[in-house]
């Protein structure tokens, strides 16, 4: 069964730094593009960087571009979003998703002073 | 980077078809777009119903179905159910990254 399972969220001052982390299982992890994904409370869904089998390409949104760096340990079945210098608009869920057709449950990011 | 339109919402009628569309402000959507659909019920994570145009997972229900109509991609639902009341958002491969529709809110009623 193929599972995703995110975590790493929670409360973070602006310009702060967070790491979200996604664990996988059930399928051969290298084979598979891995894609961020966040969700505004009452919003609608929006892209924001993916990343190749074994890490060596990657793309961004254009307003996230030089803040978060997404990244994989195929090693460890995981995915990675490291976001810096976070602002209040960051607030949101975010999800993992392989490729675009699994996603995990998400995990809630609040920027907040 | 580019803008992907959805119709903001669109009611049906138990038993009834109704057709989402999904456009790009570069163009005629084709194949090489990579359209995907998914839904996504209040209160809870999005699930994936159409890959690559029109390919369906194994849990998509037959009533759903994706195509290519008149340069967009499009989402057909046939013999609507109430349980399909969900937004619904596509996604599109803009050459690298990839762009979500603002999304359609579906009424059944």
């Amino acid at each position: 069964e193929v599972q995703l399972v995110e975590s790493g969220g929670g409360l973070v001052q602006p310009g702060g730094s967070l790491r979200l982390s996604c664990a996988t299982s059930g399928f051969t992890f290298s084979d598979f593009w891995m894609t961020w994904v966040r969700q505004v409370p009452g919003k609608g869904l929006e892209w924001l960087a993916n990343i190749n089998g074994d890490g060596s390409v990657n793309y961004y949104m254009d307003s996230v571009k030089g803040r978060f760096t997404i990244s994989r340990d195929n090693a460890k079945n995981s995915v990675y979003l490291q976001m810096n210098s976070l602002r209040v608009e960051d607030t949101a869920v975010y999800y993992c998703m392989r490729n675009v057709d699994y996603w995990g449950q998400g995990t809630l990011l609040t920027v907040s002073s | 980077q580019t803008v992907v339109t959805q119709e903001p919402s669109l009611t049906v009628s138990p038993g009834g078809t109704v057709t989402l569309t999904c456009a790009s402000s570069a163009g005629a959507v084709t194949s090489d777009y990579h359209p995907s659909w998914f839904q996504q019920k209040p209160g809870q994570g999005p699930t994936s119903l159409i890959h690559y145009t029109s390919n369906k997972y194994s849990w998509t229900p037959a009533r759903f179905s994706g195509s290519l109509l008149g340069g967009k991609a499009a989402l057909t639902l046939s013999g609507v159910q109430p349980e399909d009341e969900a937004e619904y958002y596509c996604l599109l491969d803009d050459g690298g990254p990839w762009v979500f529709g603002g999304g359609t809110k579906l009424t059944v009623l």
